[in-house]
């Protein structure tokens, strides 16, 4: 059973760095797309961007300039920083498995999600 | 960009009940890259139908996904207690605004 498993600071201070880990534990962590996906309190579901086990990284074009995804195959984790943050970022971050949907796009796997604000 | 705009926001049924929840693409999408998702508040997504009609593993079999194009639907034949949630469609990188179903 594949599990994964968020890890991080819970509050960060307006204009500093949010630093996540996903670690990620049973099943093959090559070959899948790893993912970053956020939801604001009370809003839906947002795409931040992937890393494939070989370290290709995809990010969201509104999102870009300020997200670096990097990933450890060796411990089965990958890590997501985002920098300049503002309250706009107050949001639980997931880690999801991107992968076996028979050629599209699906996240069967998820994390519990870890909540992050950004106050001072 | 696409956008995936789901209707409608919020259901308001009874247990037993048949629901159709749609999820509709500004633009004609593949459907093998469409998903839906069942989330219950303060838990992750759960990830119900890939491809717009495969069910994953472990769900019912009252969840059905259909369509093709721009219009793609959700069907739960008969609601039990543990479906009222938030439904989310999902096409590649982009989700909808989801949909709530709620006890009547």
């Amino acid at each position: 059973q594949v599990q994964l498993q968020e890890s991080g600071p819970g509050l960060v201070k307006p204009s500093e760095t949010l630093s996540l880990t996903c670690n990620v534990s049973g099943g093959s962590f090559n070959n899948y797309y790893w993912t970053w996906i956020r939801q604001s309190p009370g809003k839906g579901l947002e795409w931040i961007g992937n890393v494939f086990y070989s370290g290709i990284t995809n990010y969201s074009p509104s999102l870009e300039s300020r997200v670096t995804i990097s990933v450890d195959a060796s411990r089965n984790q990958f890590s997501l920083k985002l920098t300049s943050v503002t309250a706009a970022d107050t949001a639980v971050y997931y880690c999801a498995r991107e992968g076996g949907c028979s050629g599209g796009t699906c996240y069967h796997y998820w994390g519990q999600g870890i909540l992050v604000t950004v106050s001072s | 960009e696409i956008v995936l705009t789901q209707s409608p926001g919020t259901l308001s049924l009874s247990p037993g009940e048949r629901v159709t929840l749609s999820c509709r693409a500004s633009q004609s999408v593949s459907s093998t890259y469409l998903a839906w998702y069942k989330q219950k508040r303060g838990q992750a997504p759960r990830l119900l139908i890939y491809g717009a009609s495969s069910r994953a593993t472990g769900v019912p079999d009252r969840f059905s996904g259909s369509g093709s194009g721009t219009d793609f639907t959700l069907t739960i034949s008969r609601l039990e207690p543990e479906d009222f949630a938030m439904y989310y469609c999902q096409h590649f990188r982009t989700f909808g605004q989801g949909t709530k179903v709620e006890i009547k």
